[in-house]
């Protein structure tokens, strides 16, 4: 019973071609995050949408783009990769109530991407 | 700004208690978490607690948690050689998720 779920698990590109990876949920949850992770690091937020609203981080590269066609999926597209954008990206959820204290954010299994 | 530490390493005998420990300095953090990840996987939602809860059990997993020094720790009883993995805590207040750097648990027989 999948909740969160990443496509492709492992995506390799190559340098400067651009990639699509895909979240999509079956929880409903109106928030939606893509994180960066790489090796032996802490999972670094790029974005996340709460309903159709756009929050960006400021040090997010603008390399990385993301659209959400609707509540069940959300897109993470890079539009040059370069080597250093080799990493796992995670696509988290949650179930967002504005002002109120936060409720859990649920992870995917993660796209590993390698840059060739 | 905010800020999440953990020690990065971590090594137990199976069947021993294990206490991972983290430290963080948002003081308004309404929730901490903690996440298991392991190789080459998500992040799997372990536990969390509340910011007014001094303890949260849950089977083999408690947590405690000092608001006061702002530590946080999650003991695991009787860990497994399964139980390896890395070990996050994170912070929300907000929408967002501040995580900690990951503590490395290595369980040997």
């Amino acid at each position: 019973d999948a909740m969160v779920i990443q496509n492709p698990r492992y995506q390799v590109t190559q340098f400067g071609k651009p990639v699509t990876l895909s979240c999509s949920q079956t929880l409903n949850h109106n928030v939606m995050y893509w994180y960066q992770q790489k090796s032996s690091q802490a999972p670094k937020l790029l974005f996340h949408y709460y309903d159709k609203d756009f929050n960006n981080e400021a040090d997010t590269p603008d390399n990385f783009q993301s659209r959400r066609p609707n509540t069940s999926f959300c897109f993470l597209d890079i539009r040059s990769p370069g080597l250093g954008d080799a990493a796992m990206y995670l696509c988290a959820t949650k179930r967002g109530r504005r002002g109120l204290s936060t409720d859990t954010q649920y992870f995917g299994p993660g796209t590993r991407l390698t840059v060739l | 700004g905010e800020d999440v530490e953990q020690s990065l390493f971590l090594s137990v005998r199976e069947g021993d208690s294990s206490v991972i420990n983290c430290t963080y300095t948002d003081s308004s953090s309404t929730y901490l978490y903690w996440y298991k990840q392991e190789p080459g996987a998500g992040l799997q939602l372990l536990t969390y607690i509340f910011s007014n809860m001094d303890m949260k059990q849950d089977q083999r997993l408690t947590v405690l948690l000092n608001k006061k020094d702002k530590h946080l720790s999650l003991r695991i009883a009787d860990t497994q050689t399964g139980d390896s993995a890395i070990y996050f805590c994170a912070e929300s207040n907000t929408d967002k998720l501040i995580f900690g750097t990951g503590t490395r648990l290595q369980v040997f027989p």
